[in-house]
Parts: C-alpha cells; structure tokens; sequence
C-alpha cells in the first residue's frame, strides 16, 4: 500500500513569490491534514479536512495560506506571498476517518525556504 | 490550549544502554497519547499509542507508559542501537494532535 505522497520535496523561492504543495493521501482515507513544523519545534496542525470539507481551519493564516481539497482526495496548499518566516517543513498526514482514536499517517514533507 | 513539552531536547547515549524519554502535557482530558519518530528529512513514523484507559504499550524493544493523572508519559527503550538515532516526538490527542518539540536522539556505536 502506498504511504502519503507529497510533492516538492523540497522548495526554495524568494520572498513575495507564490508556492503550493501537493498532497496525496493513502487510499480510501477520508481525512486528510496540513501541518507546519518549524526548525525544532513539533508539528502544528494548519488546516483538516473531512472528504472535501475544510472541519477546521482555525489555524491557517488566512490572509496568505489557502488550501483546497476538491474531490476529496487530494489536496494543494497555497502560500501567496511568501515570507521569510514561512520557511519550514510542511508535512501532509490522512487516517482512515479522522476520529481522534486513529493513528495519522505522515507523508515525508516539504521543505520550504524563502529567501 | 493543551500544552506539550519533552524533556531532554537532545540525548547522547552509548550503544547498548537503556533509556528514557519524558513527555509531559498541562490538560488531562484526553483521547490518546501517541509517540512518533522521525528521521532527517523524512515524515513521522509512528511508534507505540496508548489510548487514555491504558496505561502502558510495548513494542519489541519499545515500552511507552501514560499517567493521565500527572499529565506525564515516558518513553522506554531498551539496549539502545544506533538505527534508534532520530528525533522523538509525542502527541497528546484531545480535539486534535498537539506534538511537543522533541527529543533529538543519538546513539553512539
């Protein structure tokens, strides 16, 4: 079975510049999650959703952060414009039916750098 | 908002030795507790989780314990390896995951 998929692996861009990340979740998971984790700290959820729905986004930084999941599979996180302090590595993660009982699945990341 | 913190933030230890990992949080109202490692580079794995009405989990070499009332959880690992060096992070799950930042670990041959 195929794990998480994200895609860059990696991201360097200059400040103001616009990015977006793509996420693959495994198959048949209806939940899917973005997380930012910043140089060493532990990951901080930015956004959920259950199927095409965004349940909680109350942590996403909306004024430059969007994020969409149309068909309820995969999903695209958008940053415009990018700052300086976006630089991290943002980590996509699925379970089965997003009840807080399920262990999460990580895929490998994205590293961000704005320089 | 729940509160996480993982005591050492980094560890050296030598081959084969036995070792220990805190993990504390502030709010006891809680689904689970789950401990992660990750590697350099690379997403979290998932490691041992213990649901609130447990109080302990083994895994091979892996033994992870929760005392919801403390608000504290350990991490054992025994005869350390250097494929154990990585970061270790728990999770306290109440209305989503909250990760504490850490613990970096190494193992030296």
């Amino acid at each position: 079975e195929a794990g998480v998929v994200q895609s860059p692996r990696y991201k360097i861009i200059e400040k103001k510049q616009p990015v977006a990340f793509w996420c693959n979740p495994i198959s048949g998971h209806n939940t899917l999650y973005w997380y930012r984790q910043n140089l060493g700290q532990g990951p901080e959820l930015l956004i959920r959703y259950e199927n095409e729905e965004a349940v909680d986004d109350s942590q996403l930084p909306k004024d430059r952060f969007s994020a969409e999941r149309l068909k309820g599979v995969d999903s695209t996180l958008k940053i415009q414009p990018a700052e300086l302090g976006d630089s991290a590595v943002y980590l996509c993660a699925s379970s089965p039916r997003g009840r807080l009982k399920e262990t999460q699945y990580f895929g490998p990341g994205t590293r961000l750098l704005v320089l | 908002k729940q509160e996480v913190t993982q005591i050492p933030a980094a560890l050296s230890v030598p081959e084969g030795e036995n070792l220990v990992l805190n993990c504390s949080f502030t709010d006891s109202a809680i689904y689970n507790l789950q401990w992660f490692r990750q590697d350099p580079g690379k997403g979290l794995t998932s490691l041992l989780l213990i649901q609130s009405s447990q109080r302990e989990q083994t895994s091979g070499r892996l033994n992870a314990s929760l005392d919801k009332s403390s608000g504290r959880s350990t991490l054992y690992i025994a005869a350390s390896q250097p494929g154990d060096s990585a970061t270790y992070l728990c999770a306290v799950i109440g209305n989503q995951f909250y990760f504490g930042t850490g613990t970096s670990l190494t193992v030296i041959p």
